[in-house]
C-alpha cells in the first residue's frame, strides 16, 4: 500500500521562527489534507490541498502531486502552534479512506 | 468547532466489557468514518459508512462493529475489550463519498481507557 512519510519527526522552535514540514507519499493521490492535533488531542483541519498552493494567515501549504510531496509552512510561530501535524492522503487506487502520515511533533518555546 | 459531535469524551472501563461510542456528523454529511489513534499504531482507519451502508473497511477487529442509522448518526461498538484497545477514537464526516466531496472533518474524539 501507499507509504506516507513526514519529516522532520520532531521540531523545536523559538516563538517567531519559521518552519517547513514535509509530507512524501509513494503513490498518486486524489486527496490530501493537513491537520493539526493540539495538546488536547483535537484534530483540526488546516488545508485540503490535493494540488497547488493555499494560504491561511500564517500558514500556507503547497502540494506538487506529480512529484508526490506536500509542504506546510508555518511563519512567525506561536506557542499555540505546538502539537502534532499530520498529512493524510487518499490514494488514487482504492477506497475513500485517508492514510495518515507519521506526523511531525512541533514544540514552540516562548 | 468542526460540527462533528462525539460522545462520550472519556470512557473508562474494564477488560472484557463492551462499550458504544456515538458520532453525529455535520449537518448534510452522508459519510461517516471511524479512526483509532493508539501510541504504537498511529492514526488508523477502521470503517466508513455512506448513507447507512458500509463502504470501506480498514483494520477493524472482529470484536468491533459499527453502524449508521437512518438519521445518519453512527455508533462504534467495541466488545470483549482488551488493554490494547485503549486509544483515542475519532469520527469524521464528509459530504459524500466522491473524490471531490471527500473533505473530512473530525470530531473531538473519545478517549477510551481499558483497565
Amino acid at each position: 500500500g501507499i507509504q506516507v512519510e513526514q519529516s522532520p519527526p520532531d521540531l523545536i522552535l523559538q516563538e517567531g521562527a519559521n518552519s517547513t514540514l514535509r509530507c512524501n507519499f509513494s503513490d498518486s493521490v486524489n486527496n490530501l489534507q493537513w491537520f493539526h492535533q493540539n495538546p488536547w488531542g483535537q484534530l483540526i483541519n488546516l488545508f485540503y490541498i490535493p494540488s497547488g498552493t493555499k494560504q491561511n494567515g500564517r500558514l500556507s501549504a503547497t502540494t506538487v502531486a506529480t512529484e508526490r510531496y506536500s509542504l506546510l509552512y508555518i511563519s512567525s510561530s506561536q506557542t499555540t502552534d505546538s502539537g502534532v501535524y499530520f498529512c493524510a492522503v487518499v490514494p488514487t487506487s482504492g477506497t475513500y479512506k485517508y492514510i495518515f502520515g507519521t506526523g511531525t511533533r512541533l514544540k514552540v518555546l516562548a | 468547532d468542526s460540527g462533528v459531535t462525539q460522545t462520550p469524551k472519556h470512557l473508562i472501563t474494564a477488560t472484557g466489557q463492551r462499550v458504544t461510542l456515538r458520532c453525529s456528523p455535520r449537518s448534510g454529511d452522508l459519510s461517516v468514518y471511524w479512526y483509532q489513534q493508539s501510541l504504537d499504531q498511529g492514526l488508523q482507519f477502521l470503517i466508513q459508512y455512506y448513507n447507512g451502508e458500509e463502504r470501506a473497511k480498514g483494520n477493524i477487529l472482529e470484536r468491533f462493529s459499527a453502524q449508521q442509522f437512518p438519521d445518519l448518526h453512527s455508533e462504534l461498538n467495541l466488545s470483549s475489550l482488551e488493554l490494547g484497545d485503549s486509544a483515542l477514537y475519532f469520527c469524521a464526516s464528509s459530504r459524500g463519498q466522491g473524490v471531490a466531496k471527500n473533505i473530512q472533518y473530525f470530531g473531538a474524539g473519545t478517549r477510551l481507557s481499558v483497565l
